[in-house]
């Protein structure tokens, strides 16, 4: 199971970009990186999914290396809305090994 | 709507006794998962089933139980034996498909607390 390291909290200012990585040294060839957002009191939600490279959808990027070590989240122009705790998860493949273990997170904090 | 409903969103119970919390899906997804949240901490699985019938331990399953008899349903028993279950409850699906585990959904959540 691969387990995964973030920063625990960060400050960004309102409109700023913000960056947020994830390593994931034991990462498998089968395994797909995905983060969520979560707010106080609530359950988590799918932000975006990727196995290498870039991804972007409306909402965020993701960017993986090569080696798929480590990955970046990057939320463009943030809001005060944007402030919650984001996840990494690196999702084994099912049927035999589909724990979907979350690691603690890392706090954003959007300031005016 | 298509969701997933944990209920009751708030429970409380004196200790010893034991608490189920109800998980329903409309979303025919194959896996279901249960995660507990403390404060300030992030989710730990406690359980998880990828097929009615059938159900895995997570890393923290000493003292809850659960059962998968229907596709939609993956109610968690917290049992006396767990010392400590003051928590958030979270319960989530997901389709398999692909070869893959796809998108989480999480529930709204069941907070409890034992007094």
């Amino acid at each position: 199971l691969a387990k995964t390291t973030q920063p625990i909290s960060m400050d960004s200012y309102e409109g700023q970009e913000v960056n947020i990585t994830c390593s994931h040294n034991n990462i498998a060839t089968n395994d797909y990186i995905t983060w969520y957002q979560q707010f106080p009191s609530q359950g988590p939600r799918f932000i975006i999914q990727g196995y290498k490279t870039k991804v972007t959808n409306e909402v965020a990027s993701l960017f993986i290396p090569a080696d798929r070590k480590s990955s970046t989240l990057s939320l463009p122009r943030v809001s005060l809305s944007d402030t919650a705790v984001y996840y990494c998860l690196v999702c084994a493949l099912l049927y035999g090994n589909n724990r979907l273990a979350f690691g603690k997170g890392n706090q954003v904090v959007v300031i005016p | 709507d298509g969701g997933i409903t944990q209920s009751p969103k708030y429970l409380f119970r004196k200790e010893g006794q034991n608490v189920t919390l109800s998980c329903e899906q409309n979303l025919n997804h194959d896996a279901m998962y249960w995660y507990r949240q403390d404060p300030g901490q992030g989710l730990r699985l406690i359980y998880y089933s990828q097929i009615v019938n059938d159900f895995q331990k997570g890393d923290i399953a000493e003292g809850y139980s659960v059962s998968r008899e229907k596709k939609e349903s993956f109610p968690l028993t917290v049992t006396s034996a767990q010392k400590n279950p003051t928590a958030f409850y979270l319960c989530a699906s997901s389709p398999l498909a692909g070869g893959r585990t796809g998108e989480l959904f999480f529930g709204e959540g069941s907070r409890l607390t034992v007094l």
